[in-house]
């Protein structure tokens, strides 16, 4: 089966550096997502990593250790828009079929 | 570039009826997944469609059902609903692409009382 962990809720302050940690235990890896999600809204690709090491892309970057089953997303220069749900999400299954989610980290940005 | 569009965007159903939620893939996509996701929690996937062929399924009963049509849009039925079917249900499609991105539309938010 897929178990997928990810704290349940963070806050940093405006400007500052947070990284939000996923492990997890699967079958059949095909790669990790990142999906940011506001509430009411649908989810937003943040990230992918297949490989091992760090992905940027701008204030964000993704980090990837397979043999450890561990992940993480780091934001930089927090901003008040950042507050929102960060779903950290494994891909599995023949052709890449199913992504497995965990329960999201609520990030709470404050001044 | 239309995204991904799914329909209708609320819904109301009583328990025991049934309910169809419609998905439109973005353009150049072929394959549609569905997710369910309840309040404070992650999505979770119910089953994938390509080719017109449910290709892979989550623990999710047989009440739940759907369908892809020639053009990749496709349907989700649930039948006999529960007060626990209450969720917010999302569509996600993807391309060819290697990054097996997926992405999704803005969900059908469906409560049943």
């Amino acid at each position: 089966g897929q178990n997928i962990d990810q704290p349940t809720e963070m806050t940093a302050t405006e400007g500052a550096i947070v990284q939000i940690n996923c492990t997890y235990q699967t079958s059949g890896f095909n790669g990790l997502f990142w999906y940011q999600q506001h509430a009411g809204e649908a989810p937003t690709f943040l990230s992918y990593n297949v490989l091992d090491g760090l992905e940027e892309k701008g204030r964000f970057s993704s980090f990837l250790s397979r043999s450890k089953g561990y992940s993480y997303l780091l934001l930089k220069e927090l901003q008040m828009k950042d507050s929102a749900s960060y779903l950290c999400a494994v891909l599995s299954g023949g052709g890449g079929n199913k992504l497995t989610f965990g329960t999201g980290t609520q990030l709470k940005v404050e001044l | 570039d239309a995204g991904v569009t799914q329909s209708p965007t609320h819904l109301i159903k009583t328990r025991g009826q049934q309910v169809t939620l419609r998905c439109s893939p973005k353009s150049g996509h072929d394959t549609v997944s569905w997710y369910q996701q309840a309040l404070g929690q992650g999505p979770q996937f119910i089953f994938q469609y390509y080719e017109e062929e449910e290709r892979q399924r989550g623990n999710f009963p047989d009440r739940f059902s759907g369908h892809q049509f020639p053009n990749y849009s496709s349907e989700l039925n649930v039948n006999a609903l529960l007060l626990g079917d209450s969720a917010l249900y999302l569509c996600a499609s993807r391309g060819k692409s290697v990054s097996y991105e997926q992405y999704f539309g803005p969900g059908t938010r469906l409560t049943v009382t």
